[in-house]
């Protein structure tokens, strides 16, 4: 089945910087969402972005569906961005199927 | 909208014991689906239901079981608990037509001892 990988798994920043997190998945998807889980457990959609680029605030998030991968920007960041960041795909030949990656933990200290 | 909603949001099982984790949506969604959530090893499919009276597995459907007899509901049943259902459940819902974005439930901490 189709295959996601997420990097980095772990990223520490400053609050202020600026970071891109990429996930890559190995076949064509006709469904992408970026999601981030806060530490109190709840999952917070962020974009559904199978294609193109989109921007909400200070994240963006751009999907090259061709080259198989998709990157999120989180600019300016603050201590609330600290949590897990998911990325999930619907592989185009499966239906319905949600398939996510291992996520990024990320941590903004102030 | 409520959007997905799920209850409870905490509880605690003796082994063996039954229950179920319950889930609605208010958006007319088609599709809906359970998901399990263990460190290190992201979110895996339980169940899904592409509508009323329609129901299928998924990745890792032993020891739970679903039904769907309206569009809102989508209960999700542990029939004997066991310490390794021990887990976060989500629910999520989306329309019909495959590529729509899903929306997740807040999320049931279930623990099993």
């Amino acid at each position: 089945g189709i295959q996601v990988e997420q990097s980095p798994p772990d990223l520490i920043l400053q609050e202020g910087a600026n970071s891109t997190l990429r996930c890559n998945f190995s076949d064509s998807v006709n469904n992408l969402q970026w999601f981030h889980q806060n530490p109190w457990g709840q999952l917070i959609n962020l974009f559904y972005i199978p294609s193109g680029t989109k921007q909400n605030g200070r994240l963006s998030a751009t999907t090259v569906a061709t080259e198989r991968y998709s990157l999120l920007y989180i600019s300016s960041s603050q201590t609330t961005d600290s949590g897990v960041y998911f990325c999930a795909v619907i592989n185009a030949g499966n239906n319905r199927k949600l398939i996510w990656g291992l996520g990024t933990s990320l941590a903004v200290n102030p | 909208n409520a959007g997905v909603t799920q209850t409870p949001k905490f509880q605690v099982l003796k082994t063996g014991q039954s229950m179920t984790l319950q889930c609605a949506q208010d958006m007319n969604h088609e599709y809906m689906s359970w998901y399990r959530q263990d460190p290190g090893m992201g979110l895996r499919l339980i169940h899904y239901s592409v509508g009323a009276g329609i129901t299928d597995q998924g990745e890792v459907p032993n020891g739970y079981n679903v039904s769907r007899s309206t569009t809102e509901d989508f209960p999700l049943r542990l029939l004997s608990a066991a310490p390794s259902q021990t887990s976060v459940y989500f629910c999520a819902s989306s329309r019909a037509r495959v590529g729509y974005e899903q929306y997740f439930g807040p999320g049931t901490r279930l623990t099993v001892t």
